[in-house]
């Protein structure tokens, strides 16, 4: 059984932080990593991917990937109100088309 | 920006009818899913669509569902008698040729089971 782990949370950080959300996986297989954002009743939607290990950053948002520790992490920086929502870890294993979304974490950015 | 879109929104609907979700996706994609997330609980992969057939499917997607592309640019899912733990929300994605894989969802529809 492939899993994605994340911390269901509530994570709580105050405006202008740097939020940090983490996810491991159990496959060593595993070919690519993608955060989406999801807010309350609404669907997914893709902030970014990385398959590399290091850092990929796309403005305020800093994907880390370390496949022999089998995690990847999502750092928001000058956290905004805007970014409350939870945002869903997924993977994509090597030979499967599919993504495997770990349960998400919720975050809630204080003003 | 090309988006994948879904019908109906929302569906009510009584224990044992058939239901279709039907979904639009993004025009040059290649690669279709439904994804379902019950109130409260994770994002589950229900079935993976390819070059007219399916790809990949999950524990979940038993006999009583279905999907088909009956033309160029639908993508429908069938649930045949639908029972109460179907309820829940539905997502339709779809994803290019890419080797990354990222999948673009639609909004969803909301399948509520009386």
């Amino acid at each position: 059984q492939k899993e994605v782990e994340q911390n269901s949370g509530p994570l709580s950080v105050p405006e202008g932080a740097i939020a940090s959300l983490n996810c491991t996986y159990s496959d060593r297989g595993s070919q690519s990593f993608f955060w989406y954002r999801q807010y309350s009743g609404k669907s997914p939607e893709l902030i970014m991917f990385i398959y590399s290990n290091g850092d990929k950053e796309d403005g305020r948002f800093t994907a880390q990937l370390n496949k022999a520790s089998q995690y990847v992490s999502l750092l928001i920086r000058d956290s905004q109100p805007s970014d409350s929502a939870t945002y869903l870890c997924a993977v994509k294993y090597q030979g499967a088309q599919k993504l495997v979304f770990g349960q998400g974490t919720r975050l809630t950015i204080n003003p | 920006e090309p988006e994948v879109t879904q019908t109906p929104s929302h569906q009510v609907t009584q224990m044992g009818q058939e239901v279709i979700l039907r979904c639009v996706p993004i025009s040059n994609h290649l690669y279709f899913y439904w994804y379902r997330q019950i109130l409260g609980q994770k994002v589950e992969f229900l079935v993976s669509f390819y070059n007219n057939e399916i790809s990949e499917k999950s524990e979940i997607f038993d006999d009583q569902f279905s999907v088909e592309r009956p033309d160029g640019s639908n993508f429908t899912l069938k649930i045949r008698s639908t029972k109460l733990e179907d309820s829940a929300m539905y997502f339709c994605a779809s994803a290019g040729q890419g080797a990354t894989g990222e999948l673009f969802f639609g909004e969803g529809s909301r399948l509520t089971v009386l």
